[in-house]
């Protein structure tokens, strides 16, 4: 089975709204990733955050990380259409697995 | 190069031909990648290397699949007896990773259609 599981699966939301994403994982951890991938591209890395981390900025992306839950969110404030795509976890156990992920559609 | 390079982009195949699909990661990047995403799906690790050992293969679907990297720098995905249920798109990806002592950013490739008819 897969490390990372995503989700909800599909989220549609207004351009200017926040959305929120989340992925489960199963064993412990030394970090986690998010990546987006924009159809029939690959993936793109967008942020890292370590297992003694609880939370990451990066420009619009949020990141926070629950060791206890084994549960990580990544949040994209005030989104845009360029926004569309398809976000993965994943985590550095089992060599680097993903899940379904969760493909964001921001409507302009 | 300055990233993850794959070749061929698209490869069409006729059920039964072998295919070999190629991958030169970025150059140093100690650990490789390969996943197999079918339409709408997120990608299924087939194999990871580090330098020349294949030190997990736990996702190669039958042993129709073998995947080799023998200087440690580019890799090929060989199919055999290619069948339909093949046809995805494959991905490569690298990274300074070094198994059990956490990951770095990995950089994928913009993968390899193959469609089998």
């Amino acid at each position: 089975s897969q490390q990372g599981e995503e989700d909800p699966q599909a989220l549609s939301i207004q351009e200017g709204e926040n959305a929120t994403m989340n992925c489960s994982y199963k064993t412990s951890i030394n970090n986690l990733q998010w990546y987006r991938q924009n159809s029939g591209r690959g993936l793109v890395h967008l942020i890292l955050i370590r297992s003694n981390e609880r939370e990451k900025h990066s420009g619009r992306l949020r990141v926070t990380l629950d060791t206890s839950k084994k549960s990580s969110s990544l949040l994209i404030t005030a989104s845009r259409a360029a926004d569309t795509a398809s976000y993965f976890c994943a985590t550095d156990a089992q060599d680097m697995r993903f899940g379904a992920g969760t493909r964001l559609t921001v409507k302009p | 190069g300055a990233g993850v390079s794959q070749s061929p982009r698209y490869k069409v195949a006729k059920r039964g031909q072998d295919v070999a699909l190629r991958c030169d990661p970025i150059s140093g990047h100690v650990s490789l990648f390969w996943y197999q995403q079918a339409l709408g799906q997120g990608p299924e690790f087939l194999t990871y290397f580090q330098n020349e050992a294949q030190l997990d293969k736990s996702g190669l679907p039958s042993d129709r699949f073998f995947a080799e990297r023998p200087e440690g720098s580019v890799s090929t995905l060989k199919i055999q007896r290619t069948q339909q249920e093949d046809s995805a798109v494959y991905l490569c990806a690298s990274s300074y990773l070094i198994r059990g002592t956490g990951m770095t950013e990995a950089f994928f490739g913009q993968g390899t259609r193959l469609t089998v008819v």
